[in-house]
C-alpha cells in the first residue's frame, strides 16, 4: 500500500501569510494526489483534485503542485475561515490513502 | 445539489456488527461516472478508507477490514449500505459517505455529515 506523509504536522500563521502544506507519497503517483480541508465536527471538503484542479467553488487563493512523490498545497493569502486541518490523499492506486493531516491555527 | 446522509445506531455492542445506510439525494446513485464509498474517521485521528460500491453492485474493500465488511447498493431507494462484523472498542469512529471520482479509489467529492458510531458494552 502507498503510504502518504504530510508535513508540518501543525502550523500556525496570521491573516494574510502565504501557507504551504507539503505531501509525499512512499512511491510515485503521477499526479494523482487531492487535498482535502476540515473543520471541526464537519465532514472534509474537496479542495484540489489531480494535483492541481480546483474544485467548483473553491477560492482561487487555495492551489496545488506537484508529481510523482512529492506535492505541494499552497494558500496565497490565509483567511479566518481557512484555519483547519487539511489532508492529501492518493488516487494512484486501490486503497485510497490519506495523510496525517496538517492543522493550520492561528499566530 | 447533491446531498449525502448517514443514519443508524449511534451505539454498537462488542462482537456485534454495525449498520450503517447512506442515502443520496439531489442526483442519481446509478450515474455511470462515480462510486460510492465509505471512509471513517477514530476521534482525534485521521481518516481511513473502507470501501465503495459501484451502481452494478461491484465491491471494493481495504483489505485489512475485508473479512468484516460488506457494502451494498439500493438503487430504487437511492442508498447504499455498510455493515461492520465483530465490531471492539477500535471501531469507534465518525463514518462518511462520500460519492467519489475518477474511480472507486478516486477522490471523494461529495461527503454526508457523518455520523458517531460508538463500540461500547
Amino acid at each position: 500500500d502507498i503510504q502518504m506523509t504530510q508535513s508540518p504536522s501543525s502550523l500556525s500563521a496570521s491573516v494574510g501569510d502565504r501557507v504551504t502544506i507539503t505531501c509525499r507519497a512512499s512511491q510515485s503517483i503521477s499526479r494523482y494526489l487531492n487535498w482535502y480541508q476540515q473543520k471541526p465536527g464537519k465532514a472534509p471538503k474537496l479542495l484540489i483534485y489531480v494535483a492541481s484542479s480546483l474544485q467548483s467553488g473553491v477560492p482561487s487563493r487555495f492551489s496545488g503542485s506537484g508529481s510523482g512523490t512529492d506535492f505541494t498545497l499552497t494558500i496565497s493569502s490565509l483567511q479566518p475561515e481557512d484555519f483547519a486541518t487539511y489532508y492529501c490523499q492518493q488516487s494512484y492506486s486501490t486503497p485510497p490513502a490519506f495523510g496525517q493531516g496538517t492543522k493550520v491555527e492561528i499566530k | 445539489q447533491l446531498q449525502l446522509q448517514e443514519s443508524g445506531p449511534g451505539l454498537v455492542k462488542p462482537s456485534e456488527t454495525l449498520s450503517l445506510t447512506c442515502t443520496v439525494s439531489g442526483g442519481s446513485i446509478s450515474s455511470g461516472n462515480y462510486y460510492w464509498g465509505w471512509i471513517r474517521q477514530p476521534p482525534g485521528k485521521g481518516l481511513e478508507w473502507i470501501g465503495s460500491i459501484y451502481y452494478t453492485g461491484s465491491t471494493y474493500y481495504k483489505s485489512s477490514l475485508k473479512s468484516r465488511v460488506t457494502i451494498s447498493v439500493d438503487t430504487s431507494k437511492k442508498q447504499f449500505s455498510l455493515k461492520m462484523s465483530s465490531v471492539t472498542a477500535a471501531d469507534t469512529a465518525v463514518y462518511y459517505c462520500a460519492r467519489t471520482g475518477g474511480s472507486w479509489y478516486g477522490w471523494f467529492d461529495s461527503w454526508g455529515q457523518g455520523t458517531l458510531a460508538t463500540v461500547s458494552s
